[in-house]
């Protein structure tokens, strides 16, 4: 079936440092792809999206790249900062099915100063 | 002013009580959803209606019954609470979900935190 999987967190990084979160996915069809942001306490925010392969999607200097010849859709920003503590979701939209969205476990993402 | 609100925020209830969770947009979507967070933080869609027509009915135990008296509200009514239903319930809208026009994304609420004690 359709699924997201996602790096194991948490990820613990020093402002400044370079982010990668890790996000492949299974699915039949050609998904619409996206990257959540869930601060503590809150709800989930959009942070960027991608509809066809090769799109990038970009947002707060975070940037990821649909990747259809390895399923795949990174998540990167070159220089983090503390109020980049979160947890970050991907997910995928299956094709005519209702607008579902089917998630990947989550990676928390801790910045130290 | 919120675009999807959701309440209460917080539910704190004994096992076997009726509870309800209601959630409110104000973007002018066609279609909302809730979905449920576990204590994981693992997100699963629960259910989807679009224009007051349930289109997605995960698998959900039939104690659960939305209800969406028109296109902007989607309630949530829990029958005969359990233990294992304590998790964070999220409400959701969508903008257009027609294929070929849909990859919109979610507008999330803040979440009703549900414990059954």
């Amino acid at each position: 079936g359709d699924s997201v999987t996602q790096m194991e967190g948490p990820v613990t990084l020093s402002e400044e440092a370079f982010l990668t979160i890790n996000c492949t996915y299974t699915a039949t069809g050609y998904p619409s792809l996206f990257w959540y942001v869930q601060y503590p306490g809150e709800g989930l925010q959009l942070l960027l999206k991608a509809t066809k392969a090769d799109d990038k999607g970009s947002n707060k200097g975070f940037e990821a790249t649909y990747r259809k010849e390895t399923t795949s859709f990174h998540l990167e920003k070159g220089s983090v900062q503390v109020s980049d503590s979160a947890v970050y979701f991907c997910a995928l939209e299956i094709y005519n099915q209702g607008g579902k969205l089917i998630f990947g476990q989550g990676t928390e993402l801790s910045v130290k100063p | 002013d919120t675009a999807v609100s959701q309440t209460p925020k917080y539910l704190v209830t004994q096992m076997g009580n009726d509870k309800s969770i209601k959630c409110e947009q104000n973007l002018g979507h066609d279609t909302m959803y809730w979905y449920k967070q576990d204590s994981k933080k693992f997100l699963k869609i629960m259910f989807s209606y679009n224009n007051k027509e349930l289109i997605i009915n995960e698998t959900v135990p039939n104690r659960f019954s939305p209800k969406s008296p028109d296109k902007a509200h989607l309630n949530l009514h829990i029958n005969s609470l359990e233990l294992g239903d304590s998790a964070v319930y999220f409400c959701a809208s969508s903008q257009d979900i027609t294929p070929g026009r849909s990859g919109y994304g979610y507008t999330f609420g803040s979440g009703t935190r549900l414990t059954v004690v």
